[in-house]
């Protein structure tokens, strides 16, 4: 099993739509989760924590289940600009490496 | 806003020559990191440092890596000799303290001929 998984997509939508992403992790020790957002040919930057409580930062809402080791991105009102892969992201503890999905590929079209 | 800056963006050898890639983390981080990127896959981590010295590595760091902070600033991944397979983008990341974000920089493009 994969350590990080997600739907690669691609999600098409179209401007305004709401898109929501999904992500499963297999190591139940993970104590951070992020998303990261990658343009094309570009380094990840991120997005936003994800904390047990769910949060939200303007048009993102993230939510994390750890019971389902589950994690979830959802983007309401989608801009042009909001076109990248996003990237489930987890990590054990303290200084250890960050563990990537492969990414869920968007699209907003006008 | 401070940043990991990374040189060169762009380097193409010729397999079994040796390449030196380079960063700059962000001043005040204390933790580095080395990621890697294949064309169409997800980021895979190679190696982590701390304190002048390695403190986890992946399989995929076989002998053929190094990794080095030479005089305080610069963090350095060297490629002994290339293979086919070693191209893809390399990432270098700081984060200034365990727990904290990590910051990535804007990779170092390696085509191996």
């Amino acid at each position: 099993r994969k350590e990080v998984e997600q739907d690669p997509g691609p999600f098409n939508v179209p401007e305004g739509a709401t898109v929501a992403f999904n992500c499963t992790y297999s190591n139940s020790a993970s104590q951070s989760f992020f998303w990261y957002r990658q343009d094309c040919r570009k380094e990840p930057k991120l997005l936003m924590s994800v904390y047990s409580s769910g949060n939200e930062d303007g048009r993102f809402t993230a939510q994390l289940n750890r019971a389902s080791q589950y994690i979830s991105l959802l983007i309401r009102d989608s801009k042009l600009s909001d076109s990248a892969t996003y990237l489930c992201v987890v990590n054990k503890a303290g200084n250890t490496p960050l563990v990537f999905g492969k990414g869920t590929r968007l699209s907003v079209i006008a | 806003e401070p940043e990991v800056t990374q040189t060169p963006s762009h380097q193409v050898t010729q397999m079994g020559q040796e390449v030196i890639l380079r960063c700059v983390p962000i001043s005040n981080h204390l933790y580095f990191y080395w990621y890697r990127q294949i064309l169409g896959q997800k980021v895979e981590f190679l190696v982590s440092f701390y304190n002048n010295e390695i403190s986890e590595k992946s399989e995929i760091f076989d002998d053929q890596f190094s990794v080095e902070r030479p005089d305080g600033s610069n963090f350095t991944l060297k490629i002994r000799s290339t293979k086919l397979e070693d191209s893809a983008m390399y990432f270098c990341a700081s984060r200034v303290g365990a727990g904290k974000t990590q910051y990535f920089g804007p990779g170092t493009r390696l085509l191996v001929l």
